[in-house]
């Protein structure tokens, strides 16, 4: 099966930097996804990684290390519109149904 | 393109009562998923289909039902509702793609349906 950790909650203060972990275990890896979901809105994806090392995407990165089991999400210049719950997730199964960690509540404060 | 959609957005069920949500999708996408969300538990999958005339169960699938009659329609059935079932629904579609080397099997997901059954 699939187990995925991530922190519960997180303030930090506009115009900063974040860094949101997950560690996960999978008896396959098949990728891992970060999905974004403001309060009252469907999930959003952000990005997906299979192989190790630093994406970017803007003001977004995601970083993988499968030796580990470990990703971390990066915001940069962060903004009040990026107050939202963050959400890792592992696809697996013949459908890459997707197992999600309980996700991580940003607040970024003025 | 109207992506992913849900009806209802909001049903309150009395207990024993039974209701559908539908799930449309116009992305042409193959495989589809029902997923509930609950306060401090994240997404988890109830069931979700590979095609057209096939479903298969997730990890909490038991007081629920689907159908798939048609590539573009996904159903969640509760024959009769209990309160544990209290909590948004979500659809999501895929269609699996290959970019830059890569399998991606990104979920598009529908905006939700809050469901209370009292």
């Amino acid at each position: 099966g699939q187990n995925i950790d991530q922190p519960t909650e997180m303030t930090a203060t506009e115009g900063a930097i974040v860094q949101i972990n997950c560690t996960y275990q999978t008896s396959g890896f098949n990728g891992l996804f970060w999905y974004q979901q403001h309060a009252g809105e469907a999930p959003t994806f952000l990005s997906y990684n299979v192989l190790d090392g630093l994406e970017e995407k803007g003001r977004f990165s995601s970083f993988l290390s499968r030796s580990k089991g470990y990703s971390y999400l990066l915001l940069k210049e962060l903004q009040m519109k990026d107050s939202a719950s963050y959400l890792c997730a592992v696809p697996s199964g013949s459908a890459r149904q997707l197992t999600f960690g309980s996700g991580t509540q940003l607040t970024v404060l003025p | 393109n109207a992506g992913v959609t849900q009806t209802p957005k909001f049903r309150v069920l009395k207990t024993g009562q039974s209701m559908t949500l539908l799930c449309a999708q116009d992305m042409n996408h193959e495989y589809m998923y029902w997923y509930r969300q609950d306060p401090g538990m994240g997404l988890r999958l109830i069931h979700y289909s590979v095609g057209e005339g096939t479903t298969a169960k997730g990890e909490v699938p038991d007081g629920y039902n689907v159908s798939r009659l048609k590539k573009q329609n996904f159903l969640l059935g509760l024959e009769s509702a209990a309160p544990s079932q209290t909590s948004v629904y979500f659809c999501a579609s895929t269609l699996p793609r290959r970019d830059s080397g890569k399998s991606s099997y990104e979920q598009y997901f529908g905006p939700g349906t809050r469901l209370t059954v009292t």
